[in-house]
């Protein structure tokens, strides 16, 4: 079946270190995005890309960091310099020019701090 | 816009009752407009959406109203089942392929 996949579902993070949140789709999708959300919240975008090597800020981008090295996968690094990163993320993912396009959503990544 | 900060609100029905969840879209150019749906600890899934050339729209006990003029944007559900309690987002988008802005969401809750 074709989707989009995150990993790990939960994910601990000690003071001081960075951590990668991985996100692959096999739904031949040329824009993925990272999104941010805190409990009771709305999403707040981090990071997107429309296409592979290139990637845009998002409006909370500072403390994290992406790559877009393959068309599948789109990972997140959350660094030390985040200083509130406990939250649950989104990744998502659409295709360009197509005739609609709303995202197709992940089952998210729970990240707490301990 | 995006959420800032915000507290959802929440809107409780009884269950049978048909439920309406409000939003206003902030860009007059948008020209795609989507609702979803997110179940506690989950990702947000797709419920329905609308172009900009209609004003309504229907699926499975889904209805989208668009009104263009006042940027407003409602989700009709009928005969709300528990199931159906959870945040509702709408989103809006103005370019194939370009970044879709998210609603604060709306949280509904369903009293048996």
């Amino acid at each position: 079946d074709g989707g989009i996949t995150q990993s790990p579902k939960y994910l601990f993070r000690k003071e001081g270190q960075n951590v990668t949140l991985s996100c692959e789709q096999n739904l031949n999708h040329d824009a993925m995005y990272w999104y941010r959300q805190d409990p009771g919240q709305g999403l707040r975008l981090i990071y997107y890309s429309q296409i592979v090597n290139d990637f845009q800020k998002g409006d909370i981008a500072e403390g994290y960091s992406v790559s877009r090295e393959k068309k599948e996968s789109f990972p997140l690094t959350v660094t030390s310099a985040q200083k509130n990163p406990t939250a649950f993320y989104l990744c998502a993912s659409t295709t360009m020019g197509g005739i609609g396009y709303g995202y197709t959503f992940g089952s998210g990544t729970r990240l707490t701090v301990v | 816009g995006e959420s800032v900060g915000l507290h959802l609100p929440t809107l409780s029905v009884q269950e049978g009752d048909n439920s309406i969840i409000n939003c206003a879209y902030s860009n007059s150019a948008s020209d795609y407009f989507i609702w979803y749906k997110q179940e506690s600890g989950k990702g947000p899934q797709f419920i329905i959406d609308i172009r900009s050339n209609m004003d309504k729209r229907q699926g499975q006990r889904v209805t989208v109203l668009l009104n263009k003029t006042v940027k407003h944007l409602s989700l009709q559900i009928a005969a709300t089942q528990p199931g159906d309690s959870a945040v509702y987002f709408c989103a809006e988008g103005y370019n194939q392929g370009g970044k879709l802005i998210f609603g604060q969401g709306t949280e509904l809750s369903v009293k048996p």
